[in-house]
């Protein structure tokens, strides 16, 4: 079963608008990590959040957790059309199984 | 700096047939990943190598083996190919057990006929 699900399955924007991808998981975590990935291609890691932090900064993005609502976002501001991606949150285990459990992906458009 | 390399591309197989699918990381990581990404269903652990010496079952074992044949290299092997195994492989490594943040391979993508 998937520990992290995203919502929305698929957002389409506009070149310069920000975009928004949400991630509900399940059990308790260690970290959260973003990861993008372009079509035909591997993952590339974006950006990792520690159980103990509430926001962090990457450039454009931003992402936000709350471990009372076992949820994130992730925030990409002024999107440009090379952001046209699948993007999927990870989450490491505090304890158990030493591996990353992955949603299932926001497929992001974004239209020039 | 190649990173994670993955052989082969891209593979069709009848099924019955057997095939390893080849993985090595030049980043002198300790731990190694193997994933499967159906459409839809983003990636489900097959198995992971926690260091070298040691393999455990992911969320999907069944029907793989793996060898973590040192610590650049892991494998995956289908010993008898089933349609269910259609699908793209990502093979993955990190620092340490707990994952700080993976480096993927381009994957390969298997067709079982």
């Amino acid at each position: 079963s998937q520990q992290g699900e995203e919502d929305p399955q698929a957002l389409s924007i506009q070149e310069g608008e920000n975009a928004t991808m949400n991630c509900s998981y399940k059990t308790s975590i260690n970290n959260l990590q973003w990861y993008r990935q372009n079509s035909g291609r591997g993952l590339v890691h974006l950006i990792l959040i520690r159980s103990n932090e509430r926001e962090k900064h990457s450039g454009r993005l931003r992402v936000t957790l709350d471990t009372s609502k076992k949820s994130s976002s992730l925030l990409i501001t002024a999107s440009r059309a090379a952001d046209t991606a699948s993007y999927f949150c990870a989450t490491g285990p505090d304890t158990g199984r030493r591996a990353l459990t992955f949603g299932s992906g926001t497929r992001l458009q974004v239209q020039p | 700096n190649a990173g994670v390399t993955q052989t082969p591309k891209f593979q069709v197989l009848k099924t019955g047939q057997s095939m390893t699918l080849q993985c090595a990381q030049d980043m002198n990581h300790n731990s190694m990943y193997w994933y499967r990404q159906d459409p839809g269903m983003g990636l489900r652990l097959i198995y992971y190598s926690a260091s070298e010496g040691t393999t455990d079952k992911g969320e999907v074992p069944n029907g793989y083996n793996v060898s973590r044949l040192n610590k650049r290299e892991f494998s995956l092997r289908l010993e008898s190919a089933a349609p269910s195994q259609t699908s793209v492989y990502f093979c993955a490594s990190s620092e340490g057990p707990v994952p700080n943040g993976y480096t993927f391979g381009s994957g390969t993508r298997l067709t079982v006929v």
